[in-house]
């Protein structure tokens, strides 16, 4: 199983571009989120779904869309990229359940000039 | 409000050392809480949680209630035990939304 596999690894973008960060998992779980990773922030939810058809906001959701038409895909779309918006994107799925193992992607470098 | 606090930003110890790195929540129902770890060039990985109760790769913790507290523990810190640690609440709600703290990078000089 290749786990929860996040393409691409990196990406430079121009104030106001838009992208689409793909997200794929292979273990049938219900639950996939985004994370984004800030020096000194930690890891901030930014959506999150438990099942295809379902999404909702988490902690620092503006400027971001997602959509889940399948159990194994969560795309993140970037509308129109901002510099607040460089970081590093963690996808990550779970089984679903409150103490369920959250298996992460590898990342995805944004830098948006 | 939930939150998850993790003072250290940076931890320091010699091989051989005993290491700590302090966690503490803000959560008014009763927390489930886990350990991530993020070595060099790896993806974060679950490297144990409160409810299994278990000391995986020498690690333990323990939930305090009463200092709302799940601090990390190692008796004898490894040069391999170098990573960014993250503590994470799972704060309720059936979908468990894993609230995280900032993280502390541990160094473990030879």
């Amino acid at each position: 199983n290749a786990g929860v596999t996040q393409t691409p690894k990196f990406q430079v973008l121009k104030t106001g571009q838009s992208m689409t960060l793909q997200c794929a998992q292979d273990m049938n779980h219900e639950y996939m989120s985004w994370y984004r990773q800030d020096p000194g922030m930690g890891l901030r939810l930014i959506h999150y779904s438990v099942g295809a058809g379902i999404t909702d906001q988490g902690e620092v959701p503006n400027g971001y869309n997602v959509s889940r038409s399948t159990t194994e895909d969560f795309p993140l779309r970037l509308l129109s990229a901002a510099p607040s918006q460089t970081s590093v994107y963690f996808c990550a799925s779970k089984a679903g359940g409150f103490t369920g193992e959250l298996f992460f992607g590898e990342g995805s470098r944004l830098t948006v000039l | 409000a939930q939150r998850v606090t993790q003072p250290e930003k940076l931890l320091s110890v010699f091989k051989g050392a005993p290491v700590e790195l302090k966690c503490n929540y803000s959560y008014s129902g009763s927390p489930e809480l886990f350990w991530y770890v993020q070595y060099s060039r790896q993806r974060l990985q679950l490297l144990l949680r409160h409810i299994s109760r278990e000391s995986i790769k020498g690690f333990t913790a323990d939930l305090n209630k009463g200092e709302t507290s799940f601090h990390l523990k190692k008796p004898f810190a490894q040069e391999e035990d170098s990573a960014m640690y993250y503590c994470a609440l799972s704060g309720g709600g059936s979908q468990g939304n894993l609230i995280f703290g900032k993280g502390t990078k541990l160094s473990v000089k030879p």
